[in-house]
């Protein structure tokens, strides 16, 4: 298994800014991922962030909106930039961690509310 | 297009009694059936998964049933406890891309005492 921690637990941000999100994982893994969990809704992933090489990003989500960096096998960081109430959502990291075939594992998430 | 249908969208249950949360999938490439359990406030938590070559897989309490020529799964929790009230999700990935999931919209469950 694995565990993960996210820095912050929650914030409440002003419209036009940006927040960080940073994630950690207590063992190396090669594959990291953000997903985006709106209030009620179901998880919807953001981009896979490999270590050493840019995020890919699923339809619908662009680099210039939420830019990640994977500086090492242990943590990576999400920018949401330029915040609208629209992303007012919980923010979660994920890994695929273990022995293959590989399971999933989820950080506790970063609950953020814009306004 | 979704592509991972879950039903129902909330269930409630009596103490001790079955629940039972169903699952399709669309995509046949998917050979990676978990399910995760989420508390308000958390992260959701690997409970229990499944891959295509069984049809059933039994953690405690926790069974996954799985037909793959119906594209079809679903999760019964067996003596359901108040402590299971939680909103529960299916979802569907290829073993070689484990963290790339597709998930359902998920069923919020309430055992009532």
């Amino acid at each position: 298994s694995a565990v993960i921690s996210q820095k912050p637990s929650r914030d409440i941000c002003q419209r036009g800014t940006s927040l960080t999100i940073q994630c950690q994982v207590d063992s190396q893994v090669t594959m990291m991922f953000w997903y985006r969990q709106q209030p009620g809704q179901s998880l919807t992933l953001i981009a896979t962030a490999n270590q050493g090489s840019e995020a890919t990003y699923e339809s619908g989500f662009v680099i210039d909106k939420f830019p990640i960096s994977r500086p090492n096998l242990t943590f990576s960081t999400l920018t949401v930039s330029n915040m609208s109430p629209e992303d007012s959502s919980i923010y979660l990291c994920s890994v695929e961690a273990g022995t293959a075939p590989y399971e999933q594992y989820f950080g506790p998430g970063t609950r953020l509310t814009v306004t | 297009q979704q592509q991972v249908k879950q039903s129902p969208q909330s269930l409630i249950v009596q103490k001790g009694g079955i629940s039972i949360i169903n699952c399709a999938y669309e995509n046949t490439a998917f050979d990676y059936f978990p399910w995760y359990q989420q508390f308000p406030g958390k992260g959701p938590a690997l409970l229990i998964a499944i891959r295509p070559d069984v049809s059933e897989k039994k953690e405690g309490r926790f069974t996954i049933s799985f037909n793959k020529s119906a594209k079809q799964f679903s999760l019964h929790i067996m003596d359901s406890q108040p402590g299971d009230s939680a909103t529960y999700f299916c979802a569907a990935s290829s073993r070689t891309n484990a963290g790339k999931s597709t998930f359902g919209d998920g069923t919020t469950l309430t055992v009532k005492p």
